[in-house]
């Protein structure tokens, strides 16, 4: 599977937004870029995901670069709750993806 | 929906005891899998299922065993706990390989 390469951390301020960066040049042309989060003491949880243009959902956006070696996921306004750590992921459409390997996430801080 | 649903939610294990840690899901998903959590760190992938009958190991098998009897189910047993095996497990399911992940809560196991 290809890597993925983020901060170990980043700090925000509530009620402004956050871009979470995420490298992933060796990805391949169906290579899906998926976004979990982790709230303290919970399980994992599905943010959001894009294959080549920018996507947007209830929770966050995802921007995608042009040639695809680097994505950021879009916090638009961060509240207390956004508190959590963040893995970008790949998956490969047709096959090799049967195991997902989460990497150690960027932990995101948000100031009151 | 119940969605993903692990028991039990503690528990505490003498070296060398085995156990088996429940897995249920209700979406009729194909893929599950099972990961384990350090203090600190990312998710380590244990083992994997691609549907019922089908299994397959993770990153870090050595200690567990899984089988896959119907789509619902997926246990993780431990046949001798280690003081090593203390840690956080989370059962996840998805309805193929480029779906999003749905977890459990976890199961907080001390092997003492």
């Amino acid at each position: 599977d290809a890597k993925t390469t983020q901060p170990n951390s980043m700090e925000s301020n509530e009620e402004e937004p956050v871009h979470l960066p995420c490298n992933h040049s060796t990805i391949s042309g169906t290579d899906y870029i998926h976004w979990y989060r982790q709230l303290p003491s919970q399980g994992p949880e599905y943010v959001i995901h894009g294959l080549t243009s920018n996507v947007n959902n209830r929770m966050a956006s995802l921007a995608i670069a042009e040639d695809r070696k680097s994505s950021t996921l879009i916090l638009h306004r961060a509240t207390l709750r956004d508190a959590a750590v963040y893995y970008c992921i790949l998956i490969r459409w047709g096959g090799g993806s049967e195991k997902l390997v989460f990497g150690k996430g960027t932990k995101l801080t948000v100031n009151p | 929906n119940a969605g993903v649903t692990q028991t039990p939610k503690f528990q505490v294990l003498k070296t060398g005891q085995s156990m088996t840690l429940q897995c249920a899901q209700d979406m009729n998903h194909e893929y599950m899998s099972w990961y384990r959590q350090d203090p600190g760190m990312g998710l380590r992938l244990i083992h994997y299922s691609v549907g019922a009958g089908i299994t397959d190991q993770g990153e870090v098998p050595n200690g567990y065993n899984v089988s896959r009897s119907t789509t619902e189910d997926f246990p993780l047993r431990l046949l001798s706990a280690a003081p090593s095996q203390t840690s956080v497990y989370f059962c996840a399911s998805r309805q193929g390989p480029t779906y999003e992940q749905y977890f459990g809560p976890g199961t907080r196991l001390t092997v003492t």
